[in-house]
C-alpha cells in the first residue's frame, strides 16, 4: 500500500461546483501539505499543517480550505470551482529533515 | 525566505551522455537541499538528499549532486544517461529553523529531461 494516497485520482467538475479531494498517509508523520502543479511553475504550496490543531496559509491560499481531520487525514476543498483551479494537486508529508513523500497526485479538471 | 533557481526548463541529451541538471537556492540559514524526480502520471520520488555531513550526495539510479556553500548551488549529475531516466526534474529546499518554515519545501520550476537514442 502507497504511503500517501489520494482520492479521487481523476475529477471533472463544473464551475461553481464544491469539491473536496482526501489525502491520507501511513508514515505518522505530523506535517502534511497540499501542492498544487501547474506546467513550468513547479509546485505551489496551497496550505500545510504541522499538527492536528494547526492549519497554515501557502503561498496560493485563495479559493482553497482544508481540514485536518486526524493525524493521517488532511483535506482540500475548492468551495466554488473555477476554470484556473484546473491543475494537478499532490499532497504530502514529510519527514523531521523535509524530506516529503507524496501522493499519486489528483488531476482534477474544472469546466 | 528562501528560493529555488533550476536553469533550463529543458535539457536533452542522447544516450550514453552526461546529464547535468543545474540548481541554485538562497537561503538565509544552512539548507536542506533535495531533488525530486517525476515521471508521467506519477507522484514526486526522491532522488537523493542532503542535510549535513559530506557535500557529495549519491542518489537512486547512478545519480549525485554536491552541494557548494560558496556557489549556493546544488547540481545534479549522472555520468551516463540512460532511457529510463527521462522525467521532471525537480530541485527543493527546506530549512530547519525550529519554527513553522521546519519541514515546508520550496521547489524550482522543474526541468524536463529528454534522452535520445
Amino acid at each position: 500500500d502507497a504511503d500517501v494516497t489520494q482520492t479521487p485520482r481523476n475529477r471533472i467538475t463544473k464551475t461553481g461546483k464544491r469539491i473536496m479531494l482526501e489525502c491520507s498517509q501511513t508514515k505518522g508523520h505530523d506535517r502534511m501539505y497540499w501542492y498544487r502543479q501547474d506546467p513550468g511553475l513547479g509546485l505551489q504550496l496551497i496550505y500545510y499543517s504541522f499538527d492536528v490543531k494547526d492549519i497554515n496559509k501557502g503561498e496560493i491560499s485563495d479559493g482553497y480550505s482544508v481540514s485536518r481531520q486526524a493525524q493521517a487525514k488532511f483535506s482540500l476543498s475548492l468551495e466554488s470551482a473555477i476554470p484556473n483551479q484546473t491543475a494537478l494537486y499532490f499532497c504530502a508529508t514529510t519527514d523531521g529533515t523535509g524530506e516529503a513523500f507524496f501522493g499519486q497526485g489528483t488531476r482534477l479538471t474544472v469546466v | 525566505a528562501q528560493s529555488v533557481t533550476q536553469l533550463g526548463s529543458h535539457v536533452s541529451v542522447s544516450e550514453g551522455a552526461l546529464v547535468l541538471l543545474r540548481c541554485n537556492y538562497s537561503s538565509s540559514v544552512p539548507p536542506y537541499l533535495f531533488w525530486y524526480v517525476q515521471y508521467p502520471n506519477q507522484g514526486l520520488q526522491l532522488l537523493l538528499k542532503y542535510t549535513t555531513g559530506a557535500t557529495l550526495v549519491k542518489g537512486i539510479n547512478g545519480f549525485e549532486a554536491e552541494f557548494k556553500k560558496s556557489e549556493t548551488s546544488f547540481h545534479l549529475t549522472k555520468p551516463s544517461a540512460h532511457m529510463s531516466d527521462a522525467a521532471e526534474y525537480f530541485c527543493a529546499v527546506s530549512r530547519y529553523a525550529g519554527g513553522t518554515s521546519y519541514g515546508k519545501l520550496t521547489f524550482g520550476q522543474g526541468t524536463i529531461l529528454t534522452v535520445h537514442p
